[in-house]
């Protein structure tokens, strides 16, 4: 059991540049998430998903796009990296139950340096 | 505007001291506050809570919530080298996990 898979795990871009992190479950959670943290700042939501077909808007969505055409996976795409990008990304899942939330998995994260 | 505040933002204890850790939050439609534990990598889950005045255990580490007061603390009794890290707070509303800062935490031998 994988739990949550980030690819990749570094990258070095361009100014400019556009990029897509990879983020895989096999856990058939429900509810994604993508998170950056900067120094000092703990984690920031970016965007999130509540299943397949269904995204939403975090706290730091301008310059990041999501899409989730399955239950698996939650690519985040960098449409035209800047500098202010630069940060260490993280990839999130959980079970979105009726019952209540459950805590979430992290992956492992992916650092991303903006040149 | 929801938001998560822990303090303080660091620590420096010597191993075997007791250390506790604070959250305060203003969340709107609150489902639960949890505890992660992140070192060099991901955040891994420590503590659920969801009703007030109920200790989680684990080990060394407790935590209690006042929803109330809107606050959580962390303790960690007999402190080890092993638990430095930075300890987040995160608060569940309807649909978001919002994160605190974090505080980091340092044990020195």
């Amino acid at each position: 059991n994988a739990g949550v898979t980030q690819t990749p795990k570094f990258q070095v871009l361009k100014t400019g540049q556009s990029m897509t992190l990879q983020c895989a479950q096999d856990m058939n959670h429900e509810y994604m998430s993508w998170y950056r943290q900067d120094p000092g700042m703990g984690l920031r939501l970016i965007h999130y998903s509540v299943g397949a077909g269904i995204t939403d808007q975090g706290e730091v969505p301008n310059g990041y796009n999501v899409s989730r055409s399955t239950t698996e996976d939650f690519p985040l795409r960098l449409l035209s990296a800047a500098p202010s990008q630069t940060s260490v990304y993280f990839c999130a899942s959980s079970p979105n139950r009726p019952s209540g939330w459950q805590p979430q998995h992290f992956g492992d994260g992916t650092r991303l340096s903006i040149l | 505007e929801d938001k998560v505040v822990q303090s303080p933002l660091s620590l420096v204890v010597h191993e075997g001291d007791t250390v506790t850790l604070n959250c305060s939050y203003e969340v709107t439609n609150f489902r639960s506050l949890l505890w992660y534990k992140q070192e060099k990598k991901a955040p891994t889950f420590l503590f659920m809570l969801t009703s007030s005045g109920i200790e989680k255990k684990s080990g060394r580490l407790s935590s209690i919530l006042d929803k109330k007061e809107l606050f959580s603390i962390l303790n960690i009794t007999a402190t080890q080298t092993g638990d430095s890290a930075v300890y987040l707070c995160a608060v569940q509303g309807a649909q978001k996990l919002v994160f605190g800062q974090g505080t980091r935490l340092t044990i020195n031998p």
